[in-house]
């Protein structure tokens, strides 16, 4: 089975700043996926960013890049120039690249101040 | 285009009780997911469809639990004898198909089930 966990229950970053968030995951997988979700108070879970195993290159998206180390099993998220509207809960996910379901950690809360 | 929407919103029930929560997934996407979401904590996978039929459900978590989809497209999760530990934001989830993380699994906004 695979766990994923998020050592860091919240985080407060001033807006402007960067503030990086911790994710490490436990597999005996070699072909899987690794996914940064946000989840604003609405509740809707979005996705920030997507990393697959098999590729060395760190993925971006504008703002948001991660930091992959597949032999440590570490992937943290890295947010730079921090907006309001980044304020939110922050998840990483697993899942299997053969699999169907994703294994969620327990959460970063993230709060961006003005 | 329009994104998975769920019903209700919030649903408040007594313990015993039987409730439905219903998901529409996005037009065209074959693969839907339930998870649950207690307080404070991560999502948790419940159950995963293919089309109509149900091709793993290992995350229920009991026989009270139990979802359909009988033709493809829309979905119901459905719990009998409510217990209060069964309350928290039931999420859904649907993907063009089920093929890894190769698809982006889209959320809907989830409900909130309260059991008093």
């Amino acid at each position: 089975a695979q766990t994923v966990t998020q050592s860091q229950p919240e985080m407060s970053v001033q807006e402007a700043e960067t503030v990086t968030l911790s994710c490490t995951y436990d597999t005996s997988e070699n072909n899987y996926y690794l996914f940064w979700y946000k989840q604003p108070p609405s509740r809707q879970m979005i996705l920030v960013i997507r990393q697959e195993a098999y590729k060395q290159q760190n993925a971006t998206e504008n703002r948001f890049s991660v930091n992959f180390q597949k032999a440590a099993k570490s992937f943290s998220l890295k947010i730079s120039d921090s907006q309001l509207g980044d304020t939110a809960m922050y998840f990483c996910a697993f899942i299997k690249a053969a699999g169907n379901k994703l294994t969620f950690g327990g959460g970063t809360r993230v709060l961006v101040k003005p | 285009g329009a994104g998975v929407s769920q019903t209700p919103s919030n649903k408040v029930t007594e313990k015993g009780k039987y409730v439905e929560l219903r998901c529409d997934p996005i037009s065209g996407h074959t693969a839907l997911y339930w998870y649950r979401q207690s307080l404070g904590q991560g999502p948790e996978f419940l159950i995963y469809f293919q089309g109509t039929g149900a091709a793993d459900d290992s995350g229920l978590p009991n026989d009270r639990f139990f979802a359909v989809r009988p033709e493809g497209s829309v979905s119901t999760l459905k719990i009998q004898r409510t217990e209060r530990g069964d309350s928290a934001v039931y999420l859904c989830a649907s993907s063009l198909t089920a093929s890894g993380g190769l698809y982006e699994q889209y959320f809907g906004p989830g409900t909130r089930l309260t059991v008093t």
